[in-house]
C-alpha cells in the first residue's frame, strides 16, 4: 500500500517554544491531508484539513492560531504547534487519501510531543 | 449523526484461536469501511477497506465482511498469533457524520495474544 511518513516520531520541548511536525506521501501525491490527535487509549479526533496551495480547514473547537498547517506541495503537509503548553502534549497522526482509485486513507506513524 | 461502536472493548485468547471483531454502524448510508491495525504508540496501518458495494475482503489470515442493510462488519481472524496483538480500530466513511474526512472511527478492540 501507499506509505505517509511522519517526522519527528518523538519530541520533547519546553513550554513557550513552537515545533513542527512533518507528513509525507512517499509514493503518491496527496492533495489533501489530514491531521488527528488522539490522546491515551482513546480513538482518534481530526484536528484539521490540510488542502494544497489553500488554507486549512479546522474542525470546531480547534485553534487555527495554536495549530499553524501548511501544506506547500502534494507530498508534504506541516503541522506546527506554537506557544507550546503542557496540555499540548499528545500523540499527533497524519492521514492522506488516494487521489483516485479506492479513496482509501494511509496514515503516518505519528508523532508523540511531550511539552515540559 | 454516524456512531460506530466496537464490541469488545477488549479481547485476550490463547495462541492459534480463530477470532472474530465486531462493528456496528448506525447509518447504513457509506462509501466504504476501513479496518486499522495500531501498535502501542504508532500510527494505523490500514489492513482491509470495503467498498459499499462489496460483502467482503481477504488479506492472508484476515477476513472483513460487511452487511450494510444491517450496519454490521466482522473482521476475522484466523490461527491467531503473538504478533496480531494490537488494537483495531473500525472506521467508517459515510454520507452523514463524520468529519472533514468523512471518518467515523470505533474506539476499538484491544487484541492480546497470548503465547
Amino acid at each position: 500500500g501507499a506509505v505517509v511518513s511522519q517526522h519527528p516520531s518523538r519530541v520533547i520541548c519546553k513550554s513557550g517554544t513552537s515545533v513542527k511536525i512533518e507528513c509525507r506521501s512517499l509514493d503518491f501525491q496527496a492533495t489533501t491531508m489530514f491531521w488527528y490527535r488522539q490522546f491515551p487509549k482513546q480513538s482518534l479526533m481530526l484536528m484539521a484539513t490540510s488542502n494544497e496551495g489553500s488554507k486549512a480547514t479546522y474542525e470546531q473547537g480547534v485553534e487555527k492560531d495554536k495549530f499553524l498547517i501548511n501544506h506547500a506541495s502534494l507530498t508534504l503537509s506541516t503541522l506546527t504547534v506554537t506557544s507550546a503548553h503542557p496540555e499540548d502534549s499528545s500523540f499527533y497522526i497524519c492521514s492522506a487519501r488516494l487521489s483516485t482509485g479506492s479513496g482509501e486513507l494511509f496514515f503516518g506513524e505519528g508523532s508523540r510531543l511531550t511539552v515540559l | 449523526k454516524q456512531e460506530v461502536t466496537q464490541i469488545p472493548a477488549a479481547l485476550s485468547v490463547p495462541e492459534g484461536e480463530n477470532l472474530v471483531l465486531n462493528c456496528s454502524f448506525t447509518d447504513s448510508a457509506i462509501y466504504n469501511l476501513q479496518w486499522f491495525r495500531q501498535d502501542p504508540g504508532k500510527g494505523l496501518t490500514s489492513l482491509l477497506l470495503i467498498q459499499s458495494s462489496q460483502r467482503e475482503q481477504t488479506s492472508g489470515r484476515l477476513n472483513a465482511s460487511l452487511d450494510k442493510s444491517s450496519g454490521r462488519s466482522t473482521l476475522y481472524i484466523a490461527a491467531s498469533q503473538p504478533g496480531d496483538s494490537a488494537t483495531y480500530l473500525c472506521a467508517v466513511r459515510g454520507r452523514s457524520g463524520g468529519g472533514a474526512d468523512g471518518l467515523t472511527f470505533g474506539k476499538g478492540t484491544h487484541l492480546i495474544i497470548q503465547p
